[in-house]
């Protein structure tokens, strides 16, 4: 079946340091892919989205591109801020509007 | 433009028992999905809904049931509850146009504890 795959965490960055989680799939067609943010207590944010291959997503800094080749959608960001502290997750979605399927979870932890 | 909103924001509850979960979606949004996420994973889909009806479901028992209104506010009912059953439930809410696929929006969430 459909899978996301997160690099495991819990990941601890000094503020302004470059981030990159890794993100692979699979998927039995051609899926739109995502990252969805999630503050302490509160749901989920969409933070970027790609919906074909070689699409980047771009939002707050944060860059992800859709590499078909390698099935993967690694999220980066240059320069991270306490702020930026929070769980992210890589999703997929096959078809328009349908369901997403999440990844486990990367907790990002930015010190100042 | 309120987003999409869940009530109650915790709730909890003894094994057995039966539980009502309800959620507005945002503005313009006719389609409605529910979500599990459990302590320390990511969310898993339990079903959608759309014009009333039933359009996807996850790999969920039949104790998970849903609602859809004519304004196309939704309710997720759970029955006989587990222990298991505790956890983070989640409702997206998206539009439809055509082919054009809609980005799904979330609420808080509602946080189930099963005693």
């Amino acid at each position: 079946g459909d899978s996301v795959t997160q690099m495991e965490g819990p990941v601890t960055l000094s503020e302004e340091a470059f981030l990159t989680i890794n993100c692979t799939y699979t998927a039995t067609g051609y899926p739109s892919l995502f990252w969805y943010v999630q503050y302490p207590g509160e749901g989920l944010q969409l933070l970027l989205k790609a919906t074909k291959a070689d699409d980047k997503g771009s939002n707050k800094g944060f860059e992800a591109t859709y590499r078909k080749e390698t099935t993967s959608f690694h999220l980066e960001k240059g320069s991270v801020q306490v702020s930026d502290s929070a769980v992210y997750f890589c999703a997929l979605s096959l078809t328009s509007g349908s369901r997403l399927t999440f990844g486990e979870g990367t907790q990002l932890t930015v010190n100042p | 433009d309120a987003g999409v909103t869940q009530s109650p924001t915790h709730l909890i509850k003894t094994r057995g028992q039966q539980v009502t979960l309800r959620c507005s979606p945002k503005s313009g949004h006719d389609t409605v999905s529910w979500y599990q996420q459990a302590l320390g994973q990511g969310p898993q889909f339990i079903f959608q809904y759309y014009e009333e009806e039933e359009r996807q479901r996850g790999n969920f028992p039949d104790r998970f049931s849903g609602h859809q209104f004519p304004n196309y506010s939704s309710e997720l009912n759970v029955n006989a509850l587990l222990l298991g059953d505790s956890a983070l439930y989640l409702c997206a809410s998206s539009g439809t146009s055509g082919s054009r696929w809609e980005t799904q929006y979330f609420g808080p969430g509602t946080r189930l504890l099963v005693l």
